[in-house]
């Protein structure tokens, strides 16, 4: 697609159900980024998918989270038994290559996820 | 590891007068350094970028960045803020020897106004 896509746009869950966030990104990328911004915060580094390489879940926060990317493209993040703390703005990007993200990374429009 | 520091959570300005916006960062090895910004409602867009060559690097909008080596800084700057430059700005750091994973500073609020 001609950017990255992110659904859903808005979720609202009530807290100890699971969630499930997807993200579509650019043709061709094949570098994959999660990010979580929250309130008052920067951007906290989540998840990295390169290629067919392992990925990077230095900086998921807990056990509860986990991400997949399924052919290449498509990746979802999943929260199982949501916590309040894990409001926020959920941001994918992408880039081309393993060297891509040095033109800068193509952020989707995020998912915010709030936990009544 | 690498880290990123932007000392001012908010930062005002006339129109017409320059703006500058802070940022320090901490990498072992040589840094790749950007700067990215959010306009309310919109996502995150890139804006300029450090790779290596000339300090001074030119981006979007208007806006350049210094790289300062031995005050491992990287601050933005324009010359003639706009009401429109108004927004979030996030600097963001990562080792040349960290492939692909940057780390965002807090980000810094830019108000511009008339």
């Amino acid at each position: 697609g001609a950017g990255v896509s992110q659904s859903p746009s808005n979720k609202v869950t009530e807290k100890g159900k699971d969630v499930e966030l997807r993200c579509d990104p650019i043709s061709g990328h094949t570098a994959l980024y999660w990010y979580r911004q929250s309130l008052g915060q920067g951007l906290e580094f989540l998840i990295y998918f390169q290629g067919n390489s392992a990925p990077d879940k230095s900086g998921l926060p807990s056990d509860r989270f986990s991400a997949e990317r399924t052919g290449g493209s498509v990746s979802t993040l999943t929260i199982q038994r949501t916590q309040q703390e894990d409001s926020a703005v959920y941001l994918c990007a992408s880039s081309q290559g393993r060297t891509g993200d040095l033109y800068g990374y193509t952020f989707g429009s995020g998912t915010r996820l709030t936990v009544v | 590891a690498q880290s990123v520091a932007q000392p001012e959570d908010q930062v005002n300005v006339a129109e017409g007068n320059p703006l500058t916006v802070k940022c320090t960062y901490s990498v072992s090895g040589n840094p790749y350094l950007f700067w990215y910004v959010q306009y309310p409602n919109r996502g995150l867009q890139f804006l300029l970028k450090y790779i290596t060559g000339d300090n001074l690097v030119k981006g979007s909008y208007g806006f350049e960045a210094e790289f300062n080596k031995s005050q491992t800084s990287f601050h933005l700057k324009k010359p003639s803020a706009l009401v429109s430059d108004s927004a979030l700005y996030f600097c963001a750091v990562r080792a040349n020897t960290n492939a692909g994973k940057s780390t965002f500073g807090d980000g810094t609020t830019l108000t511009v106004k008339p």
